[in-house]
């Protein structure tokens, strides 16, 4: 495997399922970021990890709880979601430099998820 | 807070014309900025990034985009238009979304490109 996966592709879950979506990325990099693509808005930034250090995002809701076992992983827990929740899941690594220099992020396929 | 504004919902070209896809942010600094093209079903692809240096910057698959600190724009451009371009197009800029020092990308909406035979 190359680049950055993702599992699963496709994804339907009722809302009171719990589910975990998977990233993984083969490039090195050492920050992972999950991003929510929803129809007809921007892409939103739900969490970066950074140096394995999770960075807080007090507007994503509890229902989303992500995990970075190691700089290569990256997951999102999924509880009791809404149907509003249904969207493109994508997820992104990079090669942090800290303050001195930014490198673009990589994206992987994206999980599309739909809630019934 | 950093913004990217793509005021073209979705455009239209034929195959063989050339493009311009506009892309304006806001920044207070030196922004870093890309451009990305997402095909249907897939994830996101980087096209090009400007750092600093040469406001003219070349990228993959014949594009190229312009910086332009006066305008604030980073427009994307192709001379001529291949059906396969016909994807979703994205300007984003590094920032810091979450407000904790922690940079990650801002994106634009995107936009639709169409290619006509």
């Amino acid at each position: 495997e190359t680049g950055v996966t993702q599992t699963p592709r496709h994804l339907v879950m009722g809302m009171t399922n719990k589910k975990s979506l998977k990233c993984e990325q083969h490039l090195g990099h050492n920050a992972m970021y999950w991003y929510k693509q929803s129809a007809k808005k921007p892409l939103e930034l739900m969490f970066v990890y950074s140096l394995e250090e999770r960075v807080e995002n007090n507007s994503v809701p509890s229902r989303f709880s992500p995990e970075c076992p190691n700089s290569s992983h990256l997951f999102l827990h999924l509880h009791t979601l809404q149907p509003e929740d249904s969207a493109l899941y994508l997820c992104a690594s990079s090669q942090d430099g800290g303050s001195v220099r930014y490198n673009e992020q990589f994206f992987g396929p994206g999980t599309r998820l739909t809630v019934l | 807070a950093q913004s990217v504004t793509q005021p073209d919902i979705h455009i239209t070209v034929s195959e063989g014309a050339s493009l311009e896809l506009r892309c304006n942010y806001s920044y207070g600094a030196t922004p870093y900025l890309f451009w990305y093209v997402q095909s249907p079903g897939q994830g996101l692809q980087l096209l090009l990034k400007y750092f600093s240096g040469d406001t003219l910057v070349q990228g993959i698959k014949g594009f190229e985009a312009e910086f332009k600190r006066s305008q604030s724009s980073f427009n994307l451009r192709k001379p001529s238009v291949h059906w396969s371009d016909a994807a979703e197009y994205f300007c984003a800029v590094v920032s810091d979304p979450m407000d904790t020092g922690r940079r990650a990308l801002t994106f634009g909406s995107g936009t639709r490109l169409q290619v006509q035979p």
